[in-house]
């Protein structure tokens, strides 16, 4: 069974455009985060939420905006796409909100603005 | 800022040869570090993590040592398998519970 996963794997949309990608994890854990990684497999970190509680949130465009339903699912909505958003966007989940402890990552969104 | 760098952006080794890549970290405050395996089109997987008070920790066919002194750690990967070709990445944790990760270093095992 997928433990975290995200849909869909690959995004292609104009700029301007709106567009969402939605991670679930079925691994009973509190905390969940989107990571942006560049073209040069460079990992930054965007948001972390625990227990559907925003609690950290790097500098980031307020065009993204992650949204939490429950514990198990954290949603990421992008306004206004831009050509500098393509990237491979990663979701992940730990059982508490200690950083990088028992990481575990989603298979990837590659997003491509055109 | 905390950052953590590596040494060389790719790597080649032989099968079966040991692999060793390398790591440095800014911040003497941080006290925890991981190390990621990154397969193509996949996201980081978890390989072996090293808190601040050891300097060495052994997993199955992997090393990371630890240098607080020069703010170094590396990975050692021991008879390095096709399998083992990945991007590697090292990441910290410093006192603040921020997490860093470094920039990445792709390994290429040649068999």
């Amino acid at each position: 069974d997928t433990a975290v996963s995200q849909t869909p794997k690959y995004l292609v949309t104009q700029m301007g455009n709106d567009k969402s990608i939605k991670c679930e994890q079925n691994l009973g854990h509190d905390t969940m985060y989107w990571y942006k990684q560049d073209s040069k497999k460079f990992l930054k970190i965007m948001f972390s939420y625990n227990n559907k509680e925003l609690i950290i949130n790097e500098t980031v465009p307020n065009r993204f905006s992650p949204k939490s339903p429950d514990k198990a699912h954290l949603n990421l909505h992008i306004n206004s796409l831009e050509l500098g958003d393509s990237a491979v966007y990663f979701c992940a989940s730990s059982q508490d909100h200690m950083a990088g402890r028992g990481m575990y990552f989603g298979p990837g969104t590659r997003l491509t603005v055109t | 800022g905390e950052s953590v760098g590596l040494h060389l952006p790719t790597l080649s080794v032989q099968e079966g040869d040991n692999s060793i890549i390398n790591c440095a970290y800014s911040n003497s405050a941080s006290d925890y570090f991981i190390w990621y395996k990154q397969e193509s089109g996949k996201g980081p997987q978890f390989i072996i993590d090293i808190r601040s008070n050891m300097d060495k920790r052994q997993g199955q066919r992997v090393t990371v040592l630890l240098n607080k002194t020069v703010k170094h750690l590396s990975l050692q990967i021991a008879a390095t398998q096709p399998g083992d070709s990945a991007v590697y990445f090292c990441a910290g944790v410093n006192t603040g519970n921020q997490f860093y990760f470094g920039t990445g270093t792709s390994l290429t095992v040649i068999p």
